[in-house]
């Protein structure tokens, strides 16, 4: 069974950091591109970042470009998303999401499993 | 970038009803189409891929159609469990990854 567990969300001050992790389980991790989406309160989905298997290479939304930083550890099965300078525009659910495959330079495939989300509040 | 637009933004219906959602592209994509379902307080849940190709495990009350630019999502007996907000996602951008959610549907009791 496909398991995605967010962990490392919490309240932080504008300008501050954060590093989410997502333990993955039941699938060969390094096979899959994996993704962040968010969701600001009572708002829509949002894609923030993307690496594939390899973690050779990542993909940002113009929103993060610069601030957040995707990264994956093979070994341990775990997706990160470091997240400095952060705003308050940046408040919001953060989900981990399964692509079904791989990512290319001008597309990655759909998402067949996200977990449960992490929530991370901006705020002084 | 692609910009996506889903009509209605919200859908009064009651159980047994036929209920169609549209979204669109501002250029074409292809069938680079998913849609999801998403529930208060819950992660989305895959639906369709491809524009029209039914997730496993995904009942069959559920279809996908279009290409290019404009796509629908049918549910064909609307049940008590549908009630939700729907999102379709574009995931070929053409140029550097864009992936880019609609806006949302909510589906709600009448």
């Amino acid at each position: 069974e496909v398991q995605l567990v967010e962990s490392g969300g919490g309240l932080v001050q504008p300008g501050g950091s954060l590093r989410l992790s997502c333990a993955a389980s039941g699938f060969t991790f390094s096979s899959y591109a994996m993704s962040w989406v968010r969701q600001a309160p009572g708002k829509g989905l949002e894609w923030v970042s993307a690496i594939s298997g390899s973690g050779g290479s990542t993909y940002y939304a113009d929103s993060v470009k610069g601030r957040f930083t995707i990264s994956r550890d093979n070994s341990k099965n775990t997706l990160y998303l470091q997240m400095n300078s952060l705003r308050a525009e940046d408040t919001a659910v953060y989900y981990c999401a399964k692509s079904s495959g791989y990512c290319s330079s001008t597309s990655c495939d759909h998402f067949d499993y996200w977990g449960q989300g992490t929530l991370v509040t901006v705020s002084s | 970038d692609i910009q996506m637009t889903q009509s209605p933004s919200t859908l009064s219906a009651s159980v047994g009803d036929r209920v169609t959602i549209t979204c669109r592209a501002s250029q074409s994509i292809s069938s680079w189409l998913a849609w999801y379902q998403q529930k208060p307080g819950k992660a989305p849940k895959l639906l369709i891929y491809k524009a029209s190709s039914l997730e496993s495990g995904v009942p069959s009350r559920f279809s996908g159609s279009g290409s290019g630019t404009e796509f629908t999502l049918t549910i064909s007996s609307l049940q008590p469990d549908d009630f939700a907000t729907y999102y379709c996602q574009q995931y070929n951008s053409y140029s550097p990854v864009r992936i880019a959610f609609g806006p949302g549907t909510k589906v709600d009791i009448k």
